[in-house]
């Protein structure tokens, strides 16, 4: 069965940097094909995916926030980190992290997610 | 790179039938679209990805057969029949667009269902 847990702060000030954890468990990120994707959900707004990040350490982010995020991954600890630098209150969001499900030719699903850490950024 | 729209809110009864919408802009009739489930206070949950030729691979684990897919034309519609208490909650469709640094995952901006 997979599961995965966010941790991190609740609450973070304007210009911070958010680091945010996630700990899986019942795959390995060692295994070919497997990634984890990071989306987060502002109050009252839909998904937005940020990132996700594959087995061979190939890294994609959404363009918009590029330059903000990095996301890496520690397969011996099981867990995927993604920080957000020069965050803003429109970073508040609940963030999930997500197991993706590859389908060939670059495409993919996320077939478990955790249950989001609610985060919020004070100006 | 492609939009996703759905209503914002749809409603049923127990034991009535519902379709979700999910419309992808124009100029992308291929795409295949994945349906999540989220129920309050839970995190989403996959459903099933959806093609122009119906289902593609299996349905998320414990989706219930009273789920299923149809695409016509620019639809990807979520069909949910039977429906309990249980299915209550928000339902977002989304895609995925590009390749290697152009790649990016687009969400629709859910659907927000009430069973009365």
């Amino acid at each position: 069965q997979i599961t995965l847990k966010e941790s991190g702060p609740t609450l973070v000030k304007s210009t911070q940097t958010l680091t945010l954890t996630c700990t899986f468990s019942g795959f390995s990120l060692t295994t070919s094909g497997v990634g984890v994707a990071w989306i987060r959900q502002p109050p009252g707004k839909a998904l937005e995916w940020l990132a996700v990040i594959y087995w061979d350490d190939d890294k994609r982010y959404t363009p918009s926030l590029r330059s903000r995020l990095t996301i890496t991954m520690d397969a011996s600890k099981s867990q995927v980190v993604l920080t957000v630098t020069n965050v803003d209150p429109e970073d508040t969001a609940t963030y999930s992290c997500a197991h993706t499900l590859t389908w060939g030719s670059g495409r993919l699903s996320f077939d478990s997610w955790g249950q989001g850490a609610r985060v919020t950024v004070s100006s | 790179q492609p939009v996703l729209t759905q209503p914002p809110s749809a409603s049923a009864s127990p034991g009535a039938s519902v379709t979700l919408t999910c419309t992808l802009s124009s100029g992308y009739s291929t795409y295949k679209v994945d349906w999540y489930q989220q129920r309050p206070g839970k995190g989403p949950r996959f459903v099933m990805r959806v093609g122009t030729g119906g289902i593609v691979g299996s349905k998320g684990e414990g989706i219930p057969d009273r789920f299923s897919v149809l695409a016509s034309g620019l639809n990807r519609d979520l069909t949910i029949k039977n429906i309990e208490e249980e299915d209550e909650g928000d339902y977002h469709c989304g895609t995925d667009h590009g390749r290697d640094s152009n790649f990016v995952w687009v969400f629709g901006g859910g659907t927000k269902l009430t069973v009365l």
